[in-house]
């Protein structure tokens, strides 16, 4: 695709319910990455892939959180048992080659998670 | 604590002025310097990247500085228009680990009529 996809665009989910979000990233990136933007603040690092392999996951804030990449292309984030604190927008990045350096990082327009 | 602080927090200004962003960071070891464009409701875009021998660097209207001993940023938007009406988010990179980025909290630019 032309740049990276991030589905679903909203999700409101239920106290406790269990949702995941998916992120296409830029065909043939090798890093992704997802971050976490409360309302008025800048993004969180969540966690970061190279290819499959998950390099650092130190950003999740709980065990309910967990993504995975599988095939080194396609992410999803998984969040168990939803909390009100979960609300926010979830954004994905993919980069060409690994994280260091100026490697740009391409952001997908967020998935906006509402909790009730 | 935050280790990205950037100033003001918010600002308006007429179409057509000039107006300049702070980034203030204490991230170390610094390996560059970041900002984006966020629109509301869109994914961060990325204005200019500088490593720590750049001073200047420059996008169209948008004009970045960097002082590394400072340790402080600027963005400078020249001759605003409406569509400059985004989040201005100021990102740190660290040559440690893999590169992890610092975000600032972003100011908030609206550019009226």
């Amino acid at each position: 695709g032309a740049g990276v996809s991030q589905s679903p665009r909203y999700k409101v989910a239920k106290r406790g319910q269990d949702v995941a979000l998916r992120c296409d990233p830029i065909s043939g990136h090798v890093s992704l990455f997802w971050y976490q933007q409360a309302l008025g603040q800048g993004p969180e690092f969540l966690t970061y892939f190279q290819n499959e392999a998950q390099l650092d996951k130190s950003g999740l804030p709980s065990d309910r959180f967990f993504a995975e990449r599988p095939e080194g292309s396609v992410s999803t984030l998984k969040i168990q048992r939803t909390q009100q604190e979960d609300s926010a927008v979830y954004l994905c990045a993919s980069s060409l080659v690994g994280g260091m350096g100026i490697n740009e990082q391409f952001f997908g327009p967020g998935t906006r998670l509402t909790v009730l | 604590k935050n280790q990205v602080e950037q100033s003001p927090q918010s600002l308006i200004i007429l179409e057509g002025k000039n107006c300049t962003l702070q980034c203030n960071y204490t991230v170390s070891p610094f390996s560059n310097l970041r900002w984006y464009k966020q629109d509301t409701g869109r994914g961060p875009v990325s204005l200019t990247i500088m490593t720590f021998s750049e001073n200047t660097k420059s996008n169209g209207r948008y004009t970045a500085t960097l002082d590394a001993d400072t340790k402080q940023s600027s963005l400078h938007i020249t001759a605003s228009q409406l569509s400059d009406s985004a989040s201005y988010i100021c990102v740190v990179m660290t040559t440690d680990s893999w590169g992890k980025l610092q975000f600032g909290a972003g100011t908030q630019v609206v550019v009226t009529p």
